[in-house]
């Protein structure tokens, strides 16, 4: 089966460096994607990861292990508008069918 | 320039009515998707087209019919509303399906 476990929330201070951390089962691994949402709004894509390693996107940085089935996200210098969830998410039936977690919401305090 | 562009962005009605929700991408993608958000937020497919073709139905009851009339577009009607329907609505494309997706606004359903 496929299963996407994120802890449901996290709260970090204002130029903090904060980790999501994700756990993935699925048949097929087509790689990992990240996505933030702020409420009311729809999803928009943060990151790809399909081999080991860390990716680095500015102030974003996602990292995967496929032999763990882990992959986190990496948020530094936080800023007040960082608050929001983010999804971790794994397509596979050829990348049609995307399993999503129930994402993190994370609050940015000053 | 909208990318993906849904509509309407709210629908309100009354349990048994038919109601459609439109779907467009400026984006020359092939692939589109359906998804739902409930309350819990938890976001979860429903239909995955390709080239105007359905490839995934997510065991949605056949209450919901999607339609795809070209690549750029995919509309979703529902009959008969149940209250369990009420969730907010997400069209998504993207350029193929490994690639990252698109989102739409959202609709945002009420069923009374």
């Amino acid at each position: 089966g496929q299963n996407i476990d994120q802890p449901t929330e996290m709260t970090a201070t204002e130029g903090a460096i904060v980790q999501i951390n994700c756990t993935y089962q699925t048949s097929g691994f087509n790689g990992l994607f990240w996505y933030q949402q702020h409420a009311g709004e729809a999803p928009t894509f943060l990151s790809y990861n399909v081999l080991d390693g860390l990716e680095e996107k500015g102030r974003f940085s996602s990292f995967l292990s496929r032999s763990k089935g882990y992959s986190y996200l990496l948020l530094k210098e936080l800023q007040m508008k960082d608050s929001a969830s983010y999804l971790c998410a794994a397509p596979h039936t050829g990348g049609f069918k995307t399993i999503f977690g129930a994402g993190t919401r994370l609050f940015v305090k000053a | 320039d909208t990318a993906v562009s849904q509509t309407p962005k709210y629908l309100v009605t009354q349990m048994g009515n038919d109601k459609s929700i439109k779907c467009e991408q400026n984006l020359g993608h092939d692939t589109m998707y359906w998804y739902k958000q409930d309350s819990k937020k938890f976001l979860k497919i429903m239909f995955s087209y390709n080239n105007k073709e359905l490839i995934i139905n997510e065991t949605v009851p056949n209450r919901f019919s999607p339609k795809s009339p070209d690549k750029a577009h995919l509309n979703l009607h529902i009959n008969s509303l149940e209250l369990g329907d009420s969730a907010v609505y997400f069209c998504a494309s993207s350029l193929t399906s490994y690639n990252e997706q698109f989102f739409g606004p959202g609709t945002r359903l009420t069923v009374l």
